[in-house]
């Protein structure tokens, strides 16, 4: 089955450590995109990316870090400079050609700094 | 950027009550999508609308984009207990899709 397969689901974390996120997609999606979710704030927007080897910063990027270096592959490190990082991550991918903009979602990772 | 305002953030119905949930921009938008997530999962797509005035439905829920396509609300006849879950909006802004804050629904049996 196609999919979005984010791992681990569950991460927990001591103050200063950095951690990645994994996603990975089998849809042959061109850009992928990564999502912070919160009680009560929706998602916010973190970094997208709508080529390999080439990505943008979303509306909160600082703490933050990114690679594409392959398509299917869009990890996210949670780096020691992000203040407040305990949330709900979510992976998403879509097409880029016109008329498919539909997003598909992993089923996220929820990181506890502790 | 685009941003979108959606109220409520949260509603507390009966079961076979009915629910809106809207989203309203300043700008005018190209099109609006909703998404619905359920309780401890992930946001799924439910439809995309993309012409002025368009209304569009899915069993008990009905979508419209207003005439003006600065605003879009998303209905519920009759709510189960299965539609219990968090809508977003969301619209495209260059290669990004940006999400409203969301209407949490809860519905009670």
């Amino acid at each position: 089955d196609g999919g979005i397969t984010q791992s681990p689901k569950y991460l927990f974390r001591k103050e200063g450590q950095n951690v990645t996120l994994s996603c990975e997609q089998n849809l042959n999606h061109d850009a992928m995109y990564w999502y912070r979710q919160d009680p009560g704030q929706g998602l916010r927007l973190i970094y997208y990316s709508q080529i390999v080897n080439d990505f943008q910063k979303g509306d909160i990027a600082e703490g933050y870090s990114v690679s594409r270096e392959k398509k299917e592959s869009f990890p996210l490190t949670v780096t020691s400079a992000q203040k407040n990082p305990t949330a709900f991550y979510l992976c998403a991918s879509r097409t880029t050609g016109s008329g498919a903009n539909v997003l598909t979602f992993g089923a996220g990772s929820r990181l506890t700094v502790l | 950027g685009q941003q979108v305002m959606q109220i409520p953030q949260y509603q507390h119905v009966q079961e076979g009550e009915d629910f809106t949930t809207y989203c309203n921009s300043s700008t005018t938008l190209s099109n609006i999508q909703w998404y619905k997530q359920r309780p401890g999962g992930h946001p799924v797509f439910l439809i995309q609308l993309v012409k002025s005035g368009e209304v569009k439905k899915q069993k008990r829920l009905t979508f419209q984009f207003g005439e003006a396509k600065k605003n879009s609300s998303l209905h519920i006849t009759a709510t189960q207990t299965t539609d219990v879950g968090t809508y977003f909006c969301a619209l495209n802004q260059g290669g990004k899709l940006i999400f409203g804050q969301g209407t949490e629904l809860s519905v009670k049996p």
